[in-house]
């Protein structure tokens, strides 16, 4: 079965200091790992993904993510955080096979102060 | 959250009714999916399908019935098993199943017992 996990359910930062958001993951074979924000009463958005290739993946708003395979990370990153961050983000993962489902954490809040 | 509407956005169920959330979707997806969100515990999986005319139970499919007769439509059913069914619901469509694509998410629909 696949899991994942994010260790911190709060994240707070200042506005333009770096932020990470920690994920790791369980899955059998490799992976496709995904990240996704939620803003207050709203769906899901995806920020980005990885599928092959490039350990660092880029995605919208300026993040970014590394996927370590030794680690089963995928951490999420930024290198100067908005006020406008602030929002529960979610990592998910899913098997590579044609009908698998993802599997999402259960978020982190990130909170950055101005 | 374009591409998928769900309706209503508030909706309040009476002691042993059961109600139905409406999941509409113009992106010509074969997949679509309904999870539930409680505080803390991210997503989970209620039901999905692949295609029309047939569907799968997921990790917490006791209490919820959907149907899937059109490509576009997957309503979900909380009938008067549920007896916890204060919660956000969402509904996600995916293209192909057998590719990486991304998972798109509706704006939710909240659930509230009176």
């Amino acid at each position: 079965a696949q899991s994942v996990a994010q260790p911190e359910d709060q994240v707070k930062v200042a506005e333009g200091n770096p932020l990470t958001v920690k994920c790791t993951y369980s899955v059998s074979g490799n992976p496709y790992l995904f990240w996704y924000v939620q803003y207050p009463n709203r769906g899901l958005q995806f920020l980005l993904k990885y599928i092959t290739g490039d350990n660092l993946v880029k995605g919208s708003y300026g993040f970014e993510a590394e996927f370590n395979k030794s680690q089963t990370s995928f951490h999420l990153k930024k290198p100067s955080a908005l006020v406008s961050d602030s929002a529960l983000y979610f990592c998910a993962v899913r098997e590579r096979h044609r009908y698998s489902t993802l599997t999402f954490g259960k978020g982190t809040m990130l909170l950055v102060s101005p | 959250d374009g591409g998928i509407t769900q309706s209503p956005k508030y909706l309040f169920r009476k002691e042993g009714q059961n109600v139905t959330l409406s999941c509409e979707q113009n992106l010509n997806h074969d997949a679509m999916y309904w999870y539930r969100q409680d505080p803390g515990q991210g997503l989970r999986l209620i039901y999905y399908s692949q295609i029309v005319n047939d569907f799968q139970k997921g990790d917490i499919a006791e209490g919820y019935s959907v149907s899937r007769e059109k490509k576009e439509s997957f309503p979900l059913t909380v009938t008067s098993a549920q007896k916890n069914p204060t919660a956000f619901y969402l509904c996600a469509s995916r293209d192909d199943p057998g590719t990486e694509n991304i998972q798109y998410f509706g704006a939710g629909t909240r659930l509230s017992v009176l």
